[in-house]
């Protein structure tokens, strides 16, 4: 079946370190996301790429960092310079072409501080 | 740039019902509108759509109509279940960065 693939379910981080989160899909979508959701609250974009090899900030991208190398991957880095990194990671892709067609989202990964 | 206001919840209903959950946006032009469901520990499902003004989205009972007047497209359902509870987002399209901006989300419980 296809879909979108985030791992892992659950992240844990010590101050000072990186991490990546994982985002692949086999939907052949041109477009892929990143949302950032705290609790009680919607989500907010963090980074989007419309094409391969190339990719754009959203509206909370300090601290964040991203690649696009390939259609289907999208991983995402929260940098130590991230200082509030708990939250819950959405992971979204859709077709390239218009703008009406839905964003469809991975099962998310849960990201906390130790 | 894009802005969506959802009713604040938690909603609680009894089964069988009738629900509304509001939503108003504010956007440039005639973006898609797009209610969205969310269960616990889960990503979003898309629950329904509607691409322009007087479009009326559907889907497993749930309905919304697109109103540019008042913009706004409301979610309804004439009778909740129990497995209707969770979160339900609401959410416009920036033409622009074709990404989503979502509403805060609204819990909804629905008791038996």
């Amino acid at each position: 079946d296809g879909g979108i693939t985030q791992s892992p379910k659950y992240l844990f981080r010590k101050e000072g370190q990186n991490v990546t989160l994982s985002c692949e899909q086999n939907l052949n979508h041109d477009a892929m996301y990143w949302y950032r959701q705290d609790p009680g609250q919607g989500l907010r974009l963090i980074y989007y790429s419309q094409i391969v090899n190339d990719f754009q900030k959203g509206d909370i991208a300090e601290g964040y960092s991203v690649s696009r190398e390939k259609k289907e991957s999208f991983p995402l880095t929260v940098t130590s310079a991230q200082k509030n990194p708990t939250a819950f990671y959405l992971c979204a892709s859709t077709v390239g072409q218009g703008s009406n067609q839905p964003q469809h989202f991975g099962d998310g990964t849960r990201l906390s501080i130790l | 740039g894009n802005s969506v206001t959802q009713m604040e919840g938690p909603v609680t209903l009894s089964e069988e019902a009738f629900l509304t959950i509001n939503c108003t946006y504010t956007a440039t032009g005639y973006p898609s509108l797009f209610w969205y469901v969310q269960y616990p520990g889960e990503g979003l499902q898309l629950l329904l759509k509607a691409t322009k003004a007087d479009d009326k989205g559907s889907n497993k009972g749930f309905e919304a109509t697109y109103r540019k007047e008042t913009t706004s497209f409301h979610l309804e359902k004439g009778s909740v279940q129990v497995s209707d509870s969770a979160v339900y987002f609401c959410a416009c399209m920036d033409t622009g960065r074709r990404a989503l901006t979502f509403g805060s989300g609204t819990r909804l419980q629905v008791q038996p």
